[in-house]
């Protein structure tokens, strides 16, 4: 099975800084990579789905790029509501394998 | 607006069974691959199992195959998870998510369903 795996695991920024979210996988998965934002005691929500495109509703400041095996997540402005873990998940083909998350908070 | 709702939750003893049931409305159901996803306290998502609109196909992760059985009644727009020799390690949170057509990510999700696993 292909694993993920997520980079780093917890960081801390600033209001208004740029964060950068790495996800990986173990064999290539084109770009059937999604992203999700988890918030404390929440259910989680989609954000990114086919490597890059936004789903309804989110802010432009989240992006994602990526194809193959390495993928990013992008928050280009950092605020406070932006406080969560953000998940990975790869959707080619079951299993539905999700990375171990990124807890993002505010330094 | 689509809704998931799940129920059954609840706590059992290890080795025992428990039904998980997830209601859908909102939507085309029969149409519509719905997933279970589970969160165990403080940990991260795990892929659990899903099930075609049509109920053709169903798939397992690898840590409940062979105890866990999905199935849907289309005529009642529910999924059910038939969860059996339960261990300590299936306590989580175990959310129903849908998936849009011919996708495998969510883009809606129930509020969860708490299993407690405990002798």
């Amino acid at each position: 099975d292909i694993q993920m795996t997520q980079s780093p695991s917890s960081l801390s920024a600033s209001i208004g800084d740029r964060v950068t979210i790495t996800c990986r996988a173990s064999q290539d998965i084109s770009t059937y990579l999604a992203w999700y934002q988890q918030k404390p005691g929440k259910v989680p929500k989609l954000l990114i789905y086919a490597a890059s495109t936004l789903q309804s509703g989110v802010p432009s400041r989240f992006g994602g790029s990526g194809s193959g095996t390495d993928f990013t997540l992008t928050i280009s402005s950092l605020q406070p509501e932006d406080v969560a873990t953000y998940y990975c998940q790869k959707y080619n083909s079951a299993p539905f394998t999700f990375g171990p998350g990124t807890k993002v908070d505010i330094k | 607006q689509v809704q998931l709702v799940e129920s059954g939750g609840g706590v059992v003893q290890p080795g025992r069974s428990l039904r998980l049931s997830c209601a859908a409305s909102g939507f085309s159901f029969s149409s519509i691959a719905i997933h279970w996803v589970r969160q165990a306290p403080g940990k991260g998502l795990e892929w659990v199992a899903d099930i075609w609109g049509d109920g053709s196909k169903k798939y397992y992760g690898e840590s409940v195959e062979g105890r866990f059985t999905i199935s849907r009644d289309n005529s009642k727009n529910t999924v059910y998870l038939q969860m059996n020799s339960l261990r300590v390690d299936d306590a989580a949170v175990y959310y129903c998510a849908r998936a849009p057509l011919g996708r495998g990510y969510f883009d809606y999700w129930g509020q969860g369903t708490l299993v407690t696993v405990s002798s």
